[in-house]
């Protein structure tokens, strides 16, 4: 059965910190994906990774960064959280085309 | 500039009836077409696709239906059940591998 995990449900992070988001996901995929999710937003892509050590720019990546050193995780990094990134973090990864397998999410507040 | 619009923000439809959920797109490039189905405090999970070679996909009581000339597509549940309610993402791809995703439907059905 296809598991994408990701390291915590909810995190609760105070302002300039650096917050590590991890997702590990058990299927052998090439392709994984961080979004989050904003009421009225919808999902934004943040960073993808096509590949070991490779990565592009989603839509947003400002105050992000990624790290992919192993084919099944794939980490989201917050150099240094601000409150505006509150917000519902989700990753994914790729399955056949355009079929993403999402983890559950991590609900992140900065305060 | 939002590539994929789903312009009801929220649904309310009758147990037994059918829901249409609706979705348009701007890009001419987007071959394919998926619709994810998200509970709350859990990641979206893939529903349905489309390709842009068909204009009709079923699955069970779910069913696609794509317009390419008027670059639009919906999503018909036929019946609706109340575990039919949560939030309806439309996605569209092509040209790359990332999705691009509508800000949702949030879709009630009443008992």
């Amino acid at each position: 059965d296809v598991k994408v995990t990701q390291s915590s449900r909810y995190l609760v992070k105070r302002t300039g910190e650096k917050v590590f988001l991890e997702c590990v996901q058990d299927m052998d995929h090439e392709n994984m994906f961080w979004y989050r999710q904003d009421p009225g937003l919808g999902l934004r892509l943040i960073y993808f990774s096509y590949d070991v050590k490779m990565k592009e720019k989603g839509d947003i990546p400002e105050g992000y960064s990624v790290s992919r050193e192993k084919k099944e995780r794939f980490s989201l990094i917050l150099e240094s959280a601000s409150t505006n990134q509150t917000s519902m973090y989700l990753c994914a990864s790729w399955g056949r085309r355009g079929e993403q397998y999402f983890g559950p999410g991590t609900r992140l507040t900065v305060t | 500039d939002q590539q994929v619009k789903q312009n009801s923000p929220s649904l309310s439809v009758q147990e037994g009836r059918i829901s249409i959920l609706n979705c348009d797109y701007t890009n001419s490039m987007f071959d394919y077409f998926l619709w994810y189905k998200k509970y709350p405090a859990e990641g979206p999970t893939f529903l349905i696709s489309i390709s842009s070679i068909k204009d009709k996909n079923e699955d069970g009581r779910f069913t696609v239906f794509l317009n390419k000339s008027a670059k639009h597509l919906s999503l018909h549940i036929v019946p609706s059940q109340p575990g039919d309610s949560a939030v309806y993402f439309c996605a569209a791809m092509g040209g790359s591998e990332k999705l691009v995703f509508g800000k949702g439907t949030k879709l009630t059905v009443n008992p």
